[in-house]
Parts: C-alpha cells; structure tokens; sequence
C-alpha cells in the first residue's frame, strides 16, 4: 500500500539557519507534490507545487525539490525565521484525479 | 472571499449521540473534499465531491459515515451513531474543481470529541 513518510515528527532549528524537511514515499508514483504549512487550531495553507519532471521550485525563501528516483522531496527554509515555526505536511497527487495523499507532517520550531 | 466555512467549530457529545458538521466552500469552486485529522493517522481523505456528486468515497471509515451536498453552497458531514474513537479535528477543502494540481483550500476545521 502507498505510504508517506516526513522525517521525524519535530525538528529544531536556529533561527536563521536553513531548516531541511523530508518527505519520502513508497509504492507510489506521484504526479505531483504539494507542500502545505499548518498552524495550530487552523487549517492547512498551500506553499508550492513541484510536478514529477521538476527538479527544483523556488517562492522567496522557501525550495523544494523532488527526485523520482530516490521517491523523495526536500522543501528547504532559508534564512528561518520564529514566524516560520509552524507543522509542514507534503501531499502526493496523480494526473486525473483531484484526490491528495497527505503525510503526516514535521512539526518546525525555530528557535530565536 | 471569506474562505473556507465550517461549523460548528468545536462540537463535544455523548457515545451514541448523532453529529452533524457542516461545510460552506468557496464560492466558484466546484470540488468539496471531507478530511479527518488526528495525531495517529495524519490527514485522512473521506470523501470528495464535484458538482456536488460524490466521486470517491474510499474513505469513509464505515456505515456511521454519511456526507451530502445537496447543493453547490453547502455540505453536511454526519456521524450516526458516534463513537469514541471518532473524535478528530474534521476539515473541509474546496477547489475550483477543473482538474489537477488544484491548491486545496481549507477551512478551520470542526474539533469533534465523542465521549
């Protein structure tokens, strides 16, 4: 069965260091991936779109890349803020289908 | 645009007891996504609708489940009998609808705790 993983649940991060979140997937062949911020008590947020034959996408401060090969994508924060703390969650999509698998999300802090 | 609208936003009830949520998308937007949120299992997909028909309901746990839209303003999530193990932050997304890599847009989300 398909299967996301994001790496480990919380992650720690020095203010102003570039903070690194792995989303990895088995038994599946996306189309696309999205990522998406969550903030406590709200909703998800759109970030970035990366389609399978897109090695990099780049908005202000934030990349993501996806590597098909290794069934991975890496969404990087540059120069991290406080304000960046939030859950990032990566969702898988197909062609033809509106559906998005959802991973279960790495919980960012950046310490000031 | 206001967004996304749920209510109600925080619901407790009793074990047996019926809950209905409910979703008001975007408007213009033509797909309408149920999702359950809880620490074990992430972000679950339940249900999702375009055009107000329901296209894939894979999701649904089981029979306690039932989602409508009866039009394109308006979606009703309802659990009937609820159970403990139900209790979940449930969340409603809406899209344009008109095909892939469409942003999902979320509402707030309704805290359910069955007791």
């Amino acid at each position: 069965s398909q299967k996301i993983e994001q790496n480990s649940e919380a992650l720690n991060i020095q203010e102003g260091k570039t903070a690194t979140l792995t989303c990895n997937y088995t038994n599946y062949s996306p189309a696309y991936l999205q990522w998406y911020r969550q903030d406590p008590g709200r909703g998800p947020v759109f970030l970035l779109l990366i389609r399978e034959n897109e090695k990099e996408k780049r908005k202000e401060r934030l990349k993501v890349t996806f590597d098909t090969t290794l069934k991975q994508s890496l969404f990087h924060i540059t120069a991290s803020q406080p304000a960046d703390s939030a859950t990032y969650l990566c969702a898988l999509g197909d062609f033809g289908n509106e559906k998005l698998t959802f991973g279960t999300g790495t919980r960012l802090t950046i310490i000031p | 645009d206001a967004g996304v609208i749920q209510s109600p936003r925080h619901e407790v009830t009793e074990m047996g007891q019926e809950v209905t949520l409910r979703c008001k998308p975007i408007s213009g937007h033509n797909s309408l996504f149920w999702y359950r949120q809880t620490m074990m299992r992430g972000l679950e997909l339940l249900i999702y609708f375009n055009n107000n028909v329901p296209i894939d309901d894979s999701g649904m746990p089981e029979d306690r489940f039932s989602a409508k839209m009866p039009n394109a303003s308006f979606s009703t999530l309802k659990i009937q009998p609820s159970e403990p193990r139900d209790s979940a932050v449930y969340f409603c997304a809406s899209t344009l609808g008109q095909g892939d890599e469409e942003t999902q847009y979320f509402g707030p989300g309704t805290r359910l705790l069955v007791l």
